[in-house]
C-alpha cells in the first residue's frame, strides 16, 4: 500500500516550458487535489476532483489544468511556467466525506519547482 | 473567506514541556484537521474533529466548534515533535474548500 505517490520531488524549468506533476493514489479515494506552499502562506487550493471525470477549481487554478481519467491518477499540468508557478506542490486524497471516520487526508511528499 | 489563524507562529521549549498550539477561524465550519509537517518533509494528517477532543498518544485536540477554536497539546515534548503544525478548517465535511492555517513552527530543545 503505497498510499499517494507523487513524482517528480524536484524540478527546474524555464520560464514558457510545461510540465506535468503526476499524482497517484491506491486507497480508492474519490478525492484528489493539489495544492500549493509558499514561504508564509497557507497551503492553497489549485484544482480538485470528487471522483473519475469530474475536476473544479480552487483558489489559485490560473496557469494549471488537471484531468482525472481515473481513480488512481491526478495530474498537474503546467501550461506555460511563469517564475511565479515556484512553489512546492502537494497533492492530498480522502474518501468523500460522510462523516468523521473517512475524511482523513493523505499527502504525497510534495514537488518542489523552481522556474527561472 | 475563512480567515485562519495560528498563534503562536513560533514556538520554542525544552524537552519535556506541555505545548499548546492554537488555531481559530472568522466563519462556521463543520470540521477541523490539524496536520503535522516535518521539515523538508510531507504532510501527515494528525486529527479530523468536529467537537469535544480526540487523543492520540501524547497528542490532544481539542475544538469548540461553536466559539470558533481548537487547540493541539503536546504532552511530554520530544526532540521529534519539533515539526511545523497545521490546521485547516472545512466549512462542509468534503474536504473540497478547505483554508489553511499558516502553520506553527515548532522546536523541541534536548
Amino acid at each position: 500500500n503505497a498510499g499517494v505517490t507523487q513524482t517528480p520531488k524536484f524540478q527546474v524549468l524555464k520560464t514558457g516550458q510545461s510540465m506535468t506533476l503526476q499524482c497517484a493514489q491506491d486507497m480508492n479515494h474519490e478525492y484528489m487535489s493539489w495544492y500549493r506552499q509558499d514561504p508564509g502562506m497557507g497551503l492553497r487550493l489549485i484544482h480538485y476532483s470528487v471522483g473519475a471525470g469530474i475536476t473544479d477549481q480552487g483558489e489559485v487554478p490560473n496557469g494549471y489544468n488537471v484531468s482525472r481519467s481515473t481513480t488512481e491518477d491526478f495530474p498537474l499540468r503546467l501550461l506555460s511556467a511563469a517564475p511565479s508557478q515556484t512553489s512546492v506542490y502537494f497533492c492530498a486524497s480522502s474518501y468523500s466525506m460522510t462523516g468523521l471516520d473517512t475524511g482523513e487526508l493523505f499527502f504525497g511528499e510534495g514537488s518542489r519547482l523552481t522556474v527561472l | 473567506k475563512n480567515e485562519v489563524e495560528q498563534s503562536p507562529q513560533n514556538l520554542t521549549a525544552q524537552e519535556g514541556e506541555f505545548i499548546t498550539i492554537n488555531c481559530s477561524y472568522s466563519v462556521g465550519i463543520s470540521a477541523l484537521h490539524w496536520l503535522q509537517q516535518h521539515p523538508g518533509g510531507g504532510i501527515v494528517s494528525l486529527f479530523m474533529l468536529s467537537s469535544g477532543k480526540k487523543k492520540h498518544g501524547r497528542l490532544i485536540a481539542t475544538i469548540n466548534i461553536q466559539g470558533k477554536h481548537s487547540s493541539l497539546h503536546i504532552t511530554a515534548s520530544h526532540p521529534r515533535d519539533s515539526a511545523v503544525y497545521i490546521c485547516a478548517v472545512d466549512p462542509n465535511f468534503g474536504n473540497e474548500k478547505l483554508t489553511f492555517g499558516t502553520g506553527t513552527r515548532l522546536t523541541i530543545i534536548p
